[in-house]
């Protein structure tokens, strides 16, 4: 079956350092790849996402690249700043149909000032 | 823009109760999905509903129940309440982008507490 793997959290960065958060998945066929944000109480966010290998997903600073040979989709952002603390989930989802996405077990970003 | 509504915001139920969570999806969205999210843990999938039909199934415990209804509003129905049901159950709604690839938006969730 389709799993997402993260790196585990909380990750404590000071402001305007460089964020990297790890997402390996494993899947059958060709997934879309997408990360997601969660800021306290509040729901999911759509960040960005890929839908086929190489393809790069960008929005606010953040970037990550469909990575097919090594299954990965590593989350990055330049310079973090104190409203980028939240908990972030990569995930997944089967193009075969209408499919449910599948979460990897969410990173929580704290950045400090 | 509109966007997906849940409710109720908060639920507080005692065990063995029964408890109906209720979403309504962005205009024109045909497809409603169920999550479950423990405290510190990641949305599990429970069940979706395309066009009024169940169209997958996760994990989700036989005493929950869920429909989607006439006008794609749908409802979790859940009976003999666990402590263990206490999680912020979310919402979300897809419909056709027009270039074939859906997106998922997520409603703000309903927090049940089973005291």
């Amino acid at each position: 079956g389709n799993s997402v793997t993260q790196m585990e959290g909380p990750v404590t960065l000071s402001e305007e350092a460089f964020l990297t958060i790890n997402c390996t998945y494993t899947a059958t066929g060709y997934p879309s790849l997408f990360w997601y944000v969660q800021y306290p109480g509040e729901g999911l966010q759509l960040l960005l996402k890929a839908t086929k290998a190489d393809d790069k997903g960008s929005n606010k600073g953040f970037e990550a690249t469909y990575r097919k040979e090594t299954t990965s989709f590593h989350l990055e952002k330049g310079s973090v700043q104190v409203s980028d603390s939240a908990v972030y989930f990569c995930a997944l989802s089967d193009r075969t149909g209408r499919r449910a996405l599948t979460f990897g077990s969410g990173t929580r970003l704290q950045v400090q000032p | 823009a509109a966007g997906v509504i849940q409710s109720p915001r908060h639920l507080i139920k005692e065990k063995r109760e029964t408890a109906t969570l209720k979403c309504y999806p962005i205009p024109r969205h045909d497809t409603v999905y169920w999550y479950q999210q423990g405290p510190g843990q990641d949305p599990q999938f429970l069940i979706s509903f395309y066009e009024k039909m169940q169209s997958d199934k996760g994990s989700i415990p036989d005493r929950f129940s869920a429909q989607q209804f006439s006008d794609y509003h749908s409802e979790l129905n859940m009976s003999s309440l666990e402590l263990g049901d206490s999680a912020l159950y979310f919402c979300a709604s897809s419909g056709e982008t027009g270039t074939g690839e859906e997106k998922l938006f997520f409603g703000s969730g309903t927090q049940l507490s089973v005291l």
